[in-house]
């Protein structure tokens, strides 16, 4: 079965230093990826999404994420955060026909001035 | 991408009521989903809204608990029976554009609190 794990439930950088969040899928097919994030009180709104494409995926926002199918992973990178990238991140793999999502439990990122 | 709509978009409700949730799309789409986000947790697929015939339910949750319509392909509505303070999340709606690549657009969400 289809599974999402996001290896940190909580991310603290400090501004104008990178981000990474990490995210591993399990699949027995290479899936639909996406970062979407969550503003407090605010709708999920998509960062970028992996589709069979290019493995290195740009996103809105100064947002990036590679897929690497060795790993099983779409990690999220940022190289210098800023105070308003704080926010819930979730990394989501797309069921193939089915348009389902499997979301992961998310990332809490905080950004220290 | 599409422009989603919810109403209402926050509530407070006594246990053993119901509340309907509506959402609107500005243009036609071909697939209509329901998320449950509980307090401080990710998003879980309640169901696919299917237009003119009866929704697909995960498993977990049954139509009795979350019976769902959707009479055409812009609008959807959940309803939360016979609510309980475990009932209490934020419940959005998602859809998927014709010819989109699998993304799904959410809305703004429906924060249901109950008493």
């Amino acid at each position: 079965a289809q599974s999402v794990t996001q290896l940190d439930s909580h991310v603290s950088v400090s501004e104008g230093t990178p981000v990474l969040l990490r995210c591993n899928y399990s699949s027995s097919y290479s899936p639909s990826l996406f970062w979407y994030v969550q503003h407090p009180n605010k709708g999920l709104q998509l960062l970028l999404k992996y589709t069979s494409a290019a493995t290195l995926v740009k996103g809105i926002n100064g947002f990036e994420a590679e897929f690497k199918k060795s790993e099983t992973s779409f990690h999220l990178t940022k190289p210098s955060a800023h105070m308003s990238d704080a926010a819930e991140y979730f990394c989501v793999a797309g069921s193939s026909g089915t348009y389902k999502y499997i979301f992961g439990t998310g990332t809490r990122l905080k950004v220290l001035a | 991408s599409a422009v989603i709509s919810q109403k209402p978009s926050r509530d407070i409700c006594q246990r053993g009521t119901s509340l309907t949730i509506q959402c609107q799309v500005d243009s036609q789409v071909t697939m209509m989903f329901w998320y449950r986000q509980q307090p401080g947790q990710s998003l879980t697929l309640i169901a696919t809204a299917n237009q003119g015939s009866e929704a697909t339910y995960e498993s977990g949750f049954v139509i009795d608990k979350f019976p769902i319509s959707r009479p055409n392909l812009t609008f959807s509505t959940l309803t939360v029976s016979n609510m309980s303070p475990e009932d209490s999340s934020i419940y959005l709606c998602s859809v998927v554009s014709s010819g989109s690549s699998y993304e799904q657009y959410f809305g703004p969400g429906t924060r249901l609190t109950v008493t």
